[in-house]
């Protein structure tokens, strides 16, 4: 299933580092996700874009900026992150069509580890 | 707020049925999805409940009851491939987006 793409695939990253997660979504979906996995947590939700609009901002940190370029696209910018942001970080997409609830779709991940 | 639980792990032996619980609570219930996730990989969509009842899926079902607050994902005949992590997610008709909260998730450990 090559539907949701992420990259890169595993990222190391000095806390004064800046760098940008990529998703890429090919199955013509109007919503993008971006959650965070940490070991031994439920997956947490960070951001959620609608129609390219941001809906939600689970109080997550500015060291993460999202951007949603077109409905295929969906970016997190990291700058200054901490030790305790290494985590898997999950991309996922679905479609919004008239209130019914259709299945998120979830790519690979990216495996960050910040130092 | 919504809360989801689920057991941490579960142990079960090939050939044999696994049922893994999940209680939640939510106001403006609007759904209750299942993921399978191997360890290292994405989670893929199992199943989705948003009426009562059991809904059948080859060797896996699930199964609803609004009233109580409780699903179940039924594992049968199972495979060594099945050795995976179960997440049990809930979506509020509150939400915008389609979002989902997810519980902890239930590892599921197949022996021979």
């Amino acid at each position: 299933e090559t539907g949701v793409t992420q990259t890169p695939r595993h990222l190391v990253m000095g806390m004064t580092n800046k760098k940008s997660l990529k998703c890429e979504q090919h199955l013509g979906h109007n919503a993008m996700y971006w959650y965070k996995q940490s070991a031994k947590k439920p997956l947490e939700l960070m951001f959620v874009y609608s129609l390219e609009e941001r809906v939600e901002n689970n109080s997550v940190p500015s060291r993460f900026s999202p951007e949603c370029p077109n409905s295929s696209h969906l970016f997190l910018h990291l700058h200054t992150l901490q030790p305790e942001d290494s985590a898997l970080y999950l991309c996922a997409s679905s479609q919004l069509a008239g209130g019914r609830s259709y299945e998120q779709y979830f790519g690979p991940g990216t495996r960050l580890t910040v130092t | 707020g919504q809360n989801i639980d689920q057991p941490t792990e579960m142990t079960a032996t090939e050939g044999a049925i696994v049922q893994i619980n999940c209680t939640y609570q939510t106001s403006g219930f609007n759904g209750l999805f299942w993921y399978q996730q191997h360890a290292g990989e994405a989670p893929t969509f199992l199943s989705y409940n948003v009426l009562d009842g059991l809904e059948e899926k080859g060797r896996f079902s699930s199964f609803l009851s609004r009233s109580k607050g409780y699903s179940y994902l039924l594992l049968k005949e199972l495979q060594m491939k099945d050795s995976a992590s179960y997440l049990c997610a809930v979506r509020s008709i509150e939400a915008a987006g389609n979002k989902l909260t997810f519980g902890g998730g239930t590892r599921v450990l197949v022996k021979p």
